[in-house]
């Protein structure tokens, strides 16, 4: 079991938004930055969001961020065949000392 | 540009001890603005973050609470690079592992290629 929860399927037609929520607790998102990521099988993740909404240079506004006090989202706008993957929220749990990722939300674009 | 390129035996045996190695290139390893990081993804489960070590004045450490003990990982100043090692391992430590870098609090913005690493007697 994650120490970050997100749902384990998300689906939505192309062109269509889809929103990934992750929610933590005071020691992990409630107090440090959120990262989300992109992981197509066969390849290395990828970065999409870092600091919770800040989006590294190449990524598309498509690809969104935000957090609320202990949870966190990932919207996905104007969806693709392409954005088909698992999409993993990541962050620091303050309480062990440790990186937690959460347990990923496999999307599926109808 | 940042490149990070894994390498190190794909099979082991249960008990044996996984050594992978992750050389950097466009960064170095002491930096004081990143930190290097392990990851692994077990066959049919998600991401698990295993450890990392930076330099602040001296190196630093922070593994997994699942992976303590276990687990260690060094820096090589000389030839750029970081390593990872697991000790004892099962075949629950089949997997592919990543190494990948956090720059500041900017996430894990550069990984390596992966490498499948299978436990199997």
């Amino acid at each position: 079991q994650s120490v970050l929860t997100q749902p384990p399927s998300v689906s939505a037609a192309p062109g269509q938004k889809v929103i990934i929520s992750c929610s933590g607790s005071s020691s992990t998102i409630g107090n440090n930055h959120v990262s989300w990521y992109q992981h197509l099988p066969g390849t290395a993740p990828k970065l999409l969001i870092y600091d919770s909404n800040k989006r590294p240079s190449g990524i598309p506004d498509r690809f969104s961020g935000s957090k609320s006090g202990t949870s966190a989202t990932l919207d996905i706008t104007g969806l693709q065949t392409g954005d088909e993957a698992d999409y993993y929220c990541g962050t620091w749990d303050s309480s062990v000392l440790a990186g937690v990722f959460g347990g990923g939300t496999k999307l599926t674009v109808l | 540009q940042v490149q990070l390129q894994q390498s190190g035996p794909g099979l082991l045996k249960p008990s044996q001890t996984l050594s992978l190695t992750c050389a950097i290139s466009g960064d170095s390893v002491s930096t004081n603005i990143g930190a290097w990081n392990w990851i692994r993804q077990s066959p049919s489960k998600g991401l698990e973050w295993l450890g990392r070590t930076y330099y602040r004045s001296r190196w630093r450490f922070d593994y997994a609470v699942s992976m303590r003990g276990r687990m260690s990982i060094n820096s090589d100043t000389s030839k750029n690079q970081f390593s990872l090692q697991v000790n004892s391992v099962t075949p629950e430590d089949t997997a592919i592992y990543y190494c990948a870098r956090n720059y500041v609090d900017r996430g894990l913005d550069h990984w390596g290629q992966g490498t499948l690493v299978t436990v199997s007697s």
